[in-house]
Formats: structure tokens, C-alpha cells, sequence
């Protein structure tokens, strides 16, 4: 079974408006952590926000929020205010496993890409 | 802000070649990562590196792949015989600890193995 599924292959938004990015994820292990990426075309892959299976709010960094649910194992990415420079793949990736382990082995979705239409 | 630094950003190797791919990573930041993104695919845990030791590594972390400190700064992979499948990016990412929630990637290097 896959760990991240992301179901949108791609996406389109118009400028200004909020969009919505899916992430399911499947673990069996309590303590996991949630991430985004954004990969340009560019191909750096930029951190984007981070959320822990224990942290009781959901995430938010600026324009970017994750929308937590945990019973339902998902983690979608919300971008408000979209911008033309937004237009990039976007990643969901899980880190399983106790944080004091010091692993980061993150496992990754297929990404979703995202356009941004003026 | 601080980033994680990668040289060079394209390497052309013919195959059955040795390729170092080099990292300097955040300052303050004790451990350290390979992963790769092979062409339209997922990007994939190579390595972890932590206290001048590799403490995971996956499947395709073979014994064509190793990974060093030499000195404070630097991070490198070196492929010891590249193969045609070892094309992808290359993204070397570290993290300040366990207690640090992000972690940072670098540019990529784009290898082709010719």
C-alpha cells in the first residue's frame, strides 16, 4: 500500500484564490511527522510547513496552512491568495518514527502540479 | 537564511565512471541526507548520516554509493561506477536534530550517466 497518496496529478487555480491540495497518508505508528514541499521548475525543493501527529493545531507558515485530520490520515495543503510564482510540483512526505531518532527518512507522494492562471 | 549548498549543479559522466557529488550543509545542523529524484518520479531516501556514521540507509544505498565528512563542512556522495539507471537528481538535505522539525534540502545536482 502506498504511504502518501496524492490524488491530483495536476491542478489548476486562478490568481487570488485559495486552493486545496490533497494528501492521505498511512501509518501505523503514533508518533509521525507531515510534510510539504514546493520543487519549482527550477527542481529545488523548498520546505513549505510541517506538522506533527501530536501537535494539537493545525500548521501555518504565512499563506500556506495544513489542514490536520488525523482519523481521517489526511493532510491536505491549503495556499491562500494564490500567486503566479505558486505554480510549481508540490510534494506530501512522512517521516515515521520518534522525532529523538533523528531520522528524517521521508517518504514521498507523487506530487501534485500545480498552475496558477492570471 | 541559512541554505544547504550543492556543486555542481549539472555533472555529464560517461557510464562506469566515479562521480562525487559535493554538499555543505546548514552550519549548526549535526545530521545530514542523500536523496534522489529520478526523472517524473518520486524523490527517494538514499542515506542518513549522523556523528561521522551512516545511521540508515535503503535498497538502493548499494556498494557503488558511499558517503563522507572529510572535513566541517562538506558532505559528499560519491557513486564509484555509475550505471545508466543512476541518472536523477541529487538533493543532499540536513536538519539542525531530532528536536527540529525542518528539513532543509539543497538545489540538486542533475546527474546524467551517459
Amino acid at each position: 500500500a502506498q504511504k502518501i497518496t496524492q490524488t491530483q496529478p495536476g491542478m489548476f487555480v486562478q490568481e487570488k484564490e485559495a486552493v486545496t491540495l490533497d494528501c492521505t497518508y498511512d501509518t501505523s505508528d503514533p508518533s509521525y511527522g507531515l510534510f510539504w514541499y514546493k520543487q519549482p521548475s527550477s527542481g529545488e525543493m523548498i520546505f513549505l510547513i510541517y506538522q506533527g501527529s501530536y501537535d494539537q493545531q493545525n500548521a501555518t507558515e504565512g499563506r500556506y496552512s495544513l489542514n490536520f485530520q488525523k482519523a481521517r490520515k489526511s493532510a491536505n495543503l491549503v495556499i491562500s491568495a494564490s500567486q503566479l510564482g505558486d505554480s510549481a510540483m508540490y510534494f506530501c512526505a512522512m517521516r515515521e518514527g520518534w522525532s529523538g531518532a533523528g531520522s528524517y527518512q521521508l517518504t514521498f507522494g507523487k506530487g501534485t502540479k500545480l498552475s496558477v492562471i492570471p | 537564511e541559512p541554505e544547504v549548498t550543492q556543486t555542481p549543479s549539472h555533472q555529464v559522466t560517461q557510464m562506469g565512471q566515479e562521480v562525487i557529488l559535493r554538499c555543505v550543509p546548514i552550519s549548526n545542523h549535526l545530521y545530514f541526507y542523500w536523496y534522489r529524484q529520478i526523472l517524473g518520479q518520486k524523490v527517494e531516501f538514499l542515506v542518513s548520516f549522523y556523528n561521522n556514521e551512516i545511521s540508515e540507509k535503503s535498497e538502493i544505498f548499494d556498494d557503488q554509493f558511499s558517503v563522507e565528512r572529510p572535513d566541517g563542512s562538506n558532505f559528499t556522495l560519491k557513486i564509484r561506477s555509475t550505471k545508466l539507471e543512476d541518472s536523477a537528481m541529487y538533493f543532499c538535505a540536513s536538519a539542525q536534530g531530532p528536536t527540529n522539525e525542518k528539513l532543509f534540502f539543497g538545489s540538486g545536482t542533475q546527474l546524467s550517466v551517459l
